[in-house]
């Protein structure tokens, strides 16, 4: 079936680690988006990429980087200049310039610092 | 700036009564605005979308939204709430040059036995 791979669903890091969360997607969408899930506050962008080898910051890329070498891969690693990386993490895709397209989600990456 | 606000953290009713999860907009230009669920520890499902056309739109579940302009509202419905709707609703518009979605904070519905 069609649709977007998180991995991992839990992960742990110790404060000064750089971490990677893997976003795969097998529907064909040009356009990825990586969002930031805090309780009371919706939905963050971080960064988003609409082809390959192209990728834009969002409202919060600071601490943050990526990726988008394949059009079906886009990786975001956390790292450790995240000063409060512990958040639920989402992946999206779209086709691109689809302003009537919804966004495809996947099942998310929970980050704990420990 | 395009964006959409949910005015309620919280919407409780009784199974078999109708809900309702409101949602205004603030855009520029023709309003793409969306709806999502989100179960617990989950990705966001999409419901249902207005680009154009019929004010009321139809989505997955039983769900249906109002477009309204003069009130600049998007408002989820839904004629009678189940226990398994119970979940976190996002209303959400496209935006701007980035075609990102922009999203509310999110109501949670519960729907009591």
């Amino acid at each position: 079936d069609g649709g977007i791979t998180q991995s991992p669903k839990y992960l742990f890091r110790k404060e000064g680690q750089n971490v990677t969360l893997s976003c795969e997607q097998n529907l064909n969408h040009d356009a990825m988006y990586w969002y930031r899930q805090d309780p009371g506050q919706g939905l963050r962008l971080i960064y988003y990429s609409q082809i390959v080898n192209d990728f834009q910051k969002g409202d919060i890329a600071e601490g943050y980087s990526v990726s988008r070498e394949k059009k079906e891969s886009f990786p975001l690693t956390v790292t450790s200049a995240q000063k409060n990386p512990t958040a639920f993490y989402l992946c999206a895709s779209s086709n691109a310039g689809g302003w009537a397209g919804e966004l495809f989600f996947g099942e998310g990456s929970r980050l704990t610092v420990l | 700036a395009q964006s959409v606000a949910q005015p309620e953290d919280q919407v409780n009713v009784a199974e078999g009564n109708p809900l309702t999860v409101k949602c205004t907009y603030s855009v520029s230009g023709n309003p793409y605005l969306f709806w999502y669920v989100q179960y617990p520890n989950r990705g966001l499902q999409f419901l249902l979308k207005y680009i154009t056309g019929d004010n009321l739109v139809k989505g997955s579940y039983g769900f249906e939204a109002e477009f309204n302009k003069s009130q600049t509202s998007f408002h989820l419905k839904k004629p009678s709430a189940l226990v398994s709707d119970s979940a976190l609703y996002f209303c959400a518009v496209r935006v701007g040059v980035r075609n990102d979605m922009r999203f509310g904070a999110g109501t949670r519905l519960t729907v009591k036995p």
